[in-house]
């Protein structure tokens, strides 16, 4: 059981280039969350997604896009990286039927944009 | 839209208690959980209470007061390894399936 892992650990872009990070979960949750986190701001919502085909806006989406084409995956795109987003990406899961405020995270993806 | 305020660094030594506090300002409120991040790790989620008063796992402890809107995390018999962020986190106001987290609380426990 590996819980919740993303891929990759660690990335380097230029400034408009694009990637897409990878979360996937074994744990059969239907929540999955995307977060980032910069010094001294805590963790921020960027998108999540209640189930399999959906998908919402956190309360930092600017500049990324998501899909939740199966249960257990939840990819974040950058179409054209910023510097600003270079950020530490936290991927984050869990249940609804047990407590949806227990979530399980991911050990980050931490993006450097130059 | 929601606001959390909690301390950005608390010191203590091994052994002692201490007290991280988070006062919270929402539209919608359901609860407030705690969650445990070391050296920028994954957090890991600690408590959650979503009635007024205090629940006991172990060391730790978590308080709630709707009607103050405030609520602490309580740390006993500290130990090194308890050095750490702390961040609390509030659901309800973005619908009940997300948390809003604040700013992290970091915890320097000394010998």
């Amino acid at each position: 059981n590996a819980g919740v892992t993303q891929t990759p650990k660690f990335r380097v872009l230029k400034t408009g280039q694009s990637m897409t990070l990878l979360c996937a979960q074994d744990m059969n949750h239907e929540y999955m969350y995307w977060y980032r986190q910069d010094p001294g701001m805590g963790l921020r919502l960027i998108h999540y997604s209640v189930g399999e085909g959906t998908t919402a806006k956190g309360e930092v989406p600017d500049g990324y896009n998501v899909s939740r084409l199966k249960k257990q995956n939840f990819l974040l795109g950058l179409e054209s990286a910023a510097p600003s987003q270079t950020s530490v990406y936290f991927c984050a899961s869990s249940d609804p039927g047990l407590n949806y405020n227990e979530q399980f995270f991911g050990p980050g993806t931490r993006l450097t944009v130059l | 839209g929601q606001s959390l305020e909690q301390p950005s660094e608390v010191t203590a030594v091994e052994g002692a208690i201490v007290q991280i506090n988070c006062t919270y300002q929402t539209s919608g409120f359901y609860g407030l959980s705690w969650y445990q991040q070391h050296d920028g790790g994954a957090p890991t989620f600690l408590s959650y209470n979503a009635l007024d008063g205090l629940e006991e796992t172990g060391r730790f402890s978590s308080f709630l007061s709707r009607s103050d809107s405030y609520g602490y995390l309580l740390l006993q018999e500290l130990q090194m390894k308890d050095s750490a962020s702390y961040f609390c986190a509030v659901s309800g106001d973005s619908g009940y399936s997300t948390l809003t987290f604040g700013k992290g609380t970091m915890l320097l426990v000394s010998p």
